[in-house]
């Protein structure tokens, strides 16, 4: 089983531009998340999908934050215009409905903000 | 504000000694914990779900330990290896409305050889 694909892997950008991240979640998971990991932190989560409608984007900034998942399938995350404290690693996870909310990684991206 | 705490943040360990580290959570409202490795540059890779006070999970020299009532758990490593060089987080479940796990900020595990 294929896991959770996410591009890039590594992004630098100066303050100001923009830039997006994609997700492809696990085949037949329709829970997506994303996660922004700050250096000594937990991940903390930034908005959550249940196929294609937003559950929960409390933690979200919602004026430079922005994350879509039209067909219910793959998801992008953007942030225009990025700030220094944006510097981060930005994780996608999927689940199924489980008794336990297991969800399932991937890799991430590591976002540097100059 | 729901608060999940790890300690320490971060551990330095000889090669073939054996360490551990703690998770802090709520021990009203429990229903499960789990425990992920983040090996740099890999994808967190789930190690346990924990759910019954009392639970003790192994997976090779990992295991861990579960104490609802006083709302903590230990995960241990005997006999520690490079490979074992990992975050290891571990994370608290919120099972009304939106379904989503709460992290604590992670155990940064390094092995020197």
């Amino acid at each position: 089983e294929a896991g959770v694909a996410q591009s890039p892997r590594y992004k630098i950008i100066e303050k100001r531009q923009s830039v997006a991240f994609w997700c492809n979640p696990i085949s037949g998971h329709a829970t997506l998340y994303w996660y922004q990991q700050i250096l000594g932190q937990g991940p903390k989560l930034l908005i959550q999908f249940q196929n294609n409608g937003v559950v929960d984007d409390s933690q979200l900034p919602k004026d430079r934050f922005s994350a879509e998942r039209l067909k219910g399938v793959d998801s992008t995350l953007k942030i225009q215009p990025a700030k220094l404290e944006d510097s981060a690693v930005y994780l996608c996870a999927s689940s199924f409905p489980s008794s336990y909310n297991e969800q399932f990684f991937g890799p991430g991206t590591r976002l540097t903000v100059l | 504000i729901l608060n999940v705490e790890q300690s320490p943040q971060s551990l330095h360990v000889q090669e073939g000694d054996s360490t551990n580290f703690t998770c802090s959570f709520p021990s009203s409202n429990f229903y499960a914990l789990h425990w992920y490795r983040w090996e740099t540059a890999k994808s967190p890779e789930a190690l346990f779900v924990m759910t019954l006070n009392g639970d003790e999970k192994k997976k090779g020299r990992i295991s861990a330990t579960l104490n609802t009532k006083e709302g903590y758990s230990y995960l241990y490593i005997k006999g520690s290896q490079p490979e074992d060089s990992a975050t290891y987080l571990c994370a608290f479940p919120i099972i009304q409305g939106a379904q989503k796990l709460v992290f604590g900020q992670g155990t940064r595990l390094t092995i020197n050889p």
